[in-house]
């Protein structure tokens, strides 16, 4: 089941903060959060295993509600270079990720 | 981090013609996946490709179609066969190992386009 991501599209000025949701109507046993530049393949950002932890990248972080089946990414004080489009994938044990649909997300300046 | 060299990084073919991509890991890997990307949408899993048995294809996806083969752990290939227009997409494969635990790591991808 594919995960929802919210919201799909969000345009920053250099500075501002943002927060990506993703949601699922599964149980989930880890999400994970990848970053993906136009042209470039996807790269990994970091991956939630425990619910309610949250686990840093740089500036980015992000949290995990096993409850409510759900996980945000948190990007503060964006920068430029965070432009691009991210994507929750959602796994189960062994299984292949899932991926949603994306967020969008625009820094200028 | 497990590094992997995808070829071609694009290519143009014509309709009914086959294209086949190579995916190269320079470690050896239990399973490795193939995605599609179409232009601005999400990564969909075609397959997953253990060496020694038949890939696993996802619903919507068939052997005929995109036959996989995985001679070793450390290789795989995804053809694209018979295609027609609705085929141009980006094709990538991954494999599990990167950066952090659990992580998945992408090849550059393929950029097909079918004429």
């Amino acid at each position: 089941q594919q995960p929802v991501q919210s919201p799909q599209a969000v345009i920053l000025r250099e500075g501002e903060d943002a927060v990506i949701n993703c949601s699922s109507s599964k149980a989930l046993y880890s999400v994970h959060w990848y970053r993906q530049k136009h042209g470039e393949a996807p790269v990994f950002l970091m991956i939630l295993l425990k619910g309610g932890e949250q686990k840093g990248h740089e500036k980015i972080s992000a949290s995990f509600n096993e409850k409510k089946q759900q996980s945000s990414l948190y990007l503060t004080a964006s920068q430029l270079s965070y432009s691009g489009t991210y994507f929750c994938g959602t796994g189960s044990g062994n299984t292949p990720l899932v991926f949603g649909k994306g967020t969008r997300l625009s820094v200028i300046a | 981090s497990a590094v992997i060299s995808q070829k071609p990084s694009r290519d143009i073919c014509q309709r009914g013609t086959s294209l086949t991509i190579q995916c190269q890991v320079d470690s050896q890997v239990t399973m490795m996946f193939w995605y599609r990307q179409q232009p601005g949408q999400s990564l969909t899993l075609i397959a997953t490709a253990n060496q020694g048995s038949e890939a696993t294809y996802e619903s919507g996806f068939v052997i005929d179609k995109f036959p996989i083969s995985r001679p070793n752990l450390t290789f795989s290939t995804l053809t694209v066969s018979n295609m027609s227009p609705e085929d141009s997409s980006i094709y990538l494969c991954s494999v599990e190992g990167g950066v952090g635990p659990r992580s998945y790591t992408f090849g550059s991808g393929t950029r097909l386009t079918v004429v």
